[in-house]
Formats: structure tokens, C-alpha cells, sequence
């Protein structure tokens, strides 16, 4: 299940810097986007939305930028911190229901 | 902040035996969840549940699997006869609505089935 795609299986940013994480998605009926940040042994934790309404949500240093014509999402994080180290998850919800179908992540670490 | 909770936190078994699998929910929220996450590969949906049925379920969900809402807090997963492949993360999540409503989700369980 190749849905929602997250390319990049990990990325490497100094402290200060914005940090990019992309997603793809091929699913013309997703209509709400989200992304997830998850630490080793916890659950995903809920970072910031975007529904397909929108092209643009921001969150103080998060940002997600919705390009529906092109099927891309990005997660700007500015400036990165050393705590912003993680996994990140991309997740889309479809207009016929409620299920997440999740991306395959995306580990993020922030060098001091 | 209000939270997901989910016990165990770790769960082994033996194939072949039953296990359930807690979760207490938001307080105020009405729609709850099971997705799993097996070792390596992304975090899958099971089932949704709301009004004491559920409103959508996956391919992964099948017979030896069911939910329920005992009482006024829990929500549970119970797999009947677990098989190797069902060892994996398991995690519970609710959310205040359906439509465009963040799903929080709990820390999860570890459930290993030799």
C-alpha cells in the first residue's frame, strides 16, 4: 500500500536551520492531512493539520504547505532544535471515512 | 493535558492464546481506534469505533479480532488466537469527532507472540 509515501527515511539538519520533510500521496479522495512526531516506544504525537481546503497551516515554528494539484505536502520546521529529533509521519484521511493511512516515516536529527 | 492510556505497556504470549489489549480514551471523546505498527513497517489501520459499533474496519481486522466498550472508560482489542505475525506495536487513539478531528493517540502496547 503505496498511498501516502514519505521518500526520505531520514534527514540531517544542523540546530537553527528549517528542517523539510515531504510526503507524496496518490489518493484522490484525501481530504485532511496530518502529521505526526514519534519517539522509540511512544505513540505518535500530533504535531499540526491541514485540510485540503487549505494550502497552508502554520503552528509556530511548524508549517505545512498543501500542494493538491502536485499530491505533496511538506513539514517545515524553523529554526530546528536538538529536541525536534524524531520520527515524523505523514497520515491522510480520505472523505469516505475516518481510518489514517500513514506514511513511512521520516527520521529527523538535529545536530547541536 | 488529557491523554490516551494504554495497558500493558508490554504483553507476552504463547501462539494460539488470547489476549486483550486496554485503552482509556479522551474523557470527551467519542470516536475511538486500533492501528499497529510491526516491527519495520508503517503504522496500519484496524478498526474504528463509535456508538458501540464499529463504523469502519481494515482487511487486517478479521474474525479473531473484536472491540469493545465495556463500561464508561475502557475500549479493548481482543485477538483470540494470536499467530506469530500479530506480534507488533498496538496502538489506541481517539478522537472528539469524526470529520476533520485530530486522532491522539496512546503510547501503545508491545505485544510479542512466540
Amino acid at each position: 500500500d503505496q498511498q501516502v509515501k514519505q521518500n526520505s527515511p531520514s534527514l540531517s539538519v544542523q540546530e537553527g536551520r528549517i528542517s523539510i520533510l515531504n510526503c507524496d500521496y496518490t489518493n484522490s479522495m484525501f481530504d485532511y492531512f496530518l502529521w505526526y512526531k514519534k519517539y522509540p516506544a511512544e505513540g505518535p504525537t500530533f504535531l499540526i493539520s491541514i485540510s485540503s481546503i487549505k494550502d497552508k497551516n502554520e503552528d509556530g515554528r511548524f508549517t505545512v504547505f498543501l500542494n493538491k494539484s502536485a499530491k505533496h505536502l511538506s513539514l517545515h520546521i524553523v529554526p530546528s532544535q536538538p529536541g525536534d529529533s524524531a520520527v515524523y509521519f505523514c497520515a491522510a484521511r480520505s472523505n469516505a471515512g475516518n481510518m489514517l493511512t500513514f506514511g513511512g516515516g521520516t527520521r529527523l536529527m538535529v545536530k547541536p | 493535558e488529557p491523554e490516551v492510556t494504554q495497558t500493558p505497556s508490554h504483553q507476552v504470549t504463547q501462539m494460539g492464546q488470547e489476549v486483550i489489549l486496554r485503552c482509556v480514551p479522551i474523557s470527551n471523546h467519542l470516536y475511538f481506534y486500533w492501528y499497529r505498527q510491526i516491527l519495520g513497517q508503517k503504522v496500519e489501520f484496524l478498526v474504528s469505533f463509535y456508538n458501540n459499533e464499529i463504523s469502519e474496519k481494515s482487511e487486517i481486522f478479521d474474525d479473531q479480532f473484536s472491540v469493545e466498550r465495556p463500561d464508561g472508560s475502557n475500549f479493548t482489542l481482543k485477538i483470540r488466537s494470536t499467530k506469530l505475525e500479530d506480534s507488533a506495536m498496538y496502538f489506541c487513539a481517539s478522537s472528539e469527532g469524526d470529520r476533520s478531528e485530530t486522532q491522539y493517540f496512546g503510547p501503545g502496547t508491545r505485544l510479542l507472540v512466540l
